[in-house]
């Protein structure tokens, strides 16, 4: 079994500030990861995913999480948040080894003040 | 990678009438996952649909609510039937974008917003 806990379903930043999006999640196997975000009436992308080796992964746009086991969390930062990034983001997971189901998270809407 | 155009993209239909979303997508899948999303809800799996066999559904969705028809490798349709107020959602559909990691990276199409007056 696996679940998703997103906490805060809004967060604001300024502009140029720090983002940190939060995730936890639980899976009785090791996992994969994924942040995915959502534009206003536009499919989820794919931003960044953890599979093996290296905790820390690097996305698109900036954005980058880390992958901490004794934590279970899976944590989104960008270090300076641009308008564009005003968006819903989901963090996912999947047990490892082969096609499994995904699991997502309740999302996040993120607002960016300018 | 994969490409979808999701059909309609929104609409406005009727308590009791049924509505069919297309999902086409350029290039040949081997599985296709329809997937609803409710306001302040996660995306929920309805069911797996591949080609030549019937659609797999997760528990708590039954075929006659939403069958499920997928033709050939690049086409699905999911259809809500005898809908209520509370389908009002938003239903995507999805395909498995990249199998080179090992890990299930889904490409999702823009979404069909129903509405269910």
């Amino acid at each position: 079994a696996q679940s998703v806990t997103q906490l805060g379903s809004h967060v604001s930043v300024s502009e140029g500030a720090l983002v940190l999006l939060r995730c936890n999640y639980s899976s009785s196997v090791p996992p994969y990861l994924f942040w995915y975000v959502q534009y206003p009436n536009q499919g989820l992308q794919l931003l960044l995913k953890y599979t093996t080796g290296a905790t820390l992964v690097k996305g698109i746009n900036g954005f980058e999480a880390e992958f901490k086991k004794s934590e279970t969390s899976f944590h989104l930062t960008k270090p300076s948040a641009h308008m564009s990034d005003a968006a819903e983001y989901f963090c996912a997971v999947s047990p490892s080894g082969g096609y499994q189901k995904v699991t997502f998270g309740t999302g996040t809407k993120l607002q960016v003040i300018p | 990678s994969a490409v979808i155009s999701q059909k309609p993209s929104r609409d406005i239909c009727q308590r009791g009438t049924s509505l069919t979303i297309q999902c086409q997508v350029d290039s040949q899948v081997t599985m296709m996952f329809w997937y609803r999303q409710q306001p302040g809800q996660s995306l929920t799996l309805i069911a797996t649909a591949n080609q030549g066999s019937e659609a797999t559904y997760e528990s708590g969705f039954v075929i006659d609510k939403f069958p499920i028809s997928r033709p050939n490798l690049t086409f699905s349709t999911l259809t809500v039937s005898n809908m209520s107020p509370e389908d009002s959602s938003i239903y995507l559909c999805s395909v498995e974008k990249d199998t080179d990691s090992g890990a299930n990276v889904l490409t999702f199409g823009a979404g069909s917003r129903l509405t269910v007056l």
